[in-house]
């Protein structure tokens, strides 16, 4: 089964406008971090936002907010003021941390993002 | 620190010939990560570390594929031999964790190998 899923098609936004790319997970582990990545048309990965399953607050950076609802297994990004440097792909990720042991990062297929001047 | 380094960062190489991609993850992460991504697959994990031990790899698609962590500043991913599907951008990846905390992963710039 597979443990985070991304289904929107390639999403579009207004320069300016904000916009929220959906995520949810699947996991049985209590303790686990949600982690989002994006990757721009160069290739690298580059780390944007941690939500951890016991944080009380929504993460928040810069313009990345993370919509955190645990109960509905979702971590939504939201990215505010949308910038033509936004385009990339974006990758939702989950990290359980079953005792004893530390666990491996898993990656969603990834929604593009195309932002419109 | 330098990041997460990885080499080469293109490669082609023919059907059948032995391929080493290599890895040098942030000075004390203790987690390491090998993700193969493709347009028709995604990212995949390959295998992943833990303190230089194989933890899970339960993703190496075949026995053509080896990885090695002999110490916590190097790693190595073999295919041998190599296959024209093979073809596809292998990225590294390193962490800190420890019990309930961790840190996000970073990752390498990833190598292009080419099997033709």
């Amino acid at each position: 089964a597979q443990k985070i899923t991304q289904t929107q098609p390639g999403m579009f936004v207004q320069e300016k406008e904000a916009v929220t790319l959906d995520c949810t997970y699947d996991t049985s582990d209590p303790s686990y971090g949600l982690f989002w990545y994006k990757q721009p048309s160069s290739g690298e990965m580059i780390f944007l936002i941690y939500q951890g399953s016991y944080d009380q607050q929504n993460a928040t950076e810069g313009r990345y907010s993370l919509n955190f609802q645990k109960a509905r297994k979702s971590a939504n990004l939201v990215i505010s003021a949308s910038q033509l440097g936004d385009s990339a792909m974006y990758f939702c990720a989950m990290r359980e941390r079953r005792s004893g042991a530390n666990s491996k990062l898993t990656f969603g297929k990834g929604i593009t993002l195309s932002v419109r001047p | 620190d330098a990041g997460v380094i990885q080499s080469p960062r293109h490669e082609v190489t023919e059907m059948g010939q032995e391929v080493t991609l290599r890895c040098k993850p942030i000075s004390g992460h203790n987690s390491l990560f090998w993700y193969r991504q493709t347009m028709m697959r995604g990212l995949e994990l390959l295998i992943y570390f833990n303190n230089n031990v194989p933890i899970d790899d339960s993703g190496m698609p075949e026995d053509r594929f080896s990885a090695k962590m002999p110490n916590a500043s190097f790693s190595t991913l073999k295919i041998q031999p190599s296959e024209p599907r093979d073809s596809a951008v292998y990225f590294c990846a390193s962490s800190w964790a420890r019990g309930s905390s961790d840190t996000e992963a970073f990752f390498g710039q990833g190598t292009r190998l080419t099997v033709v």
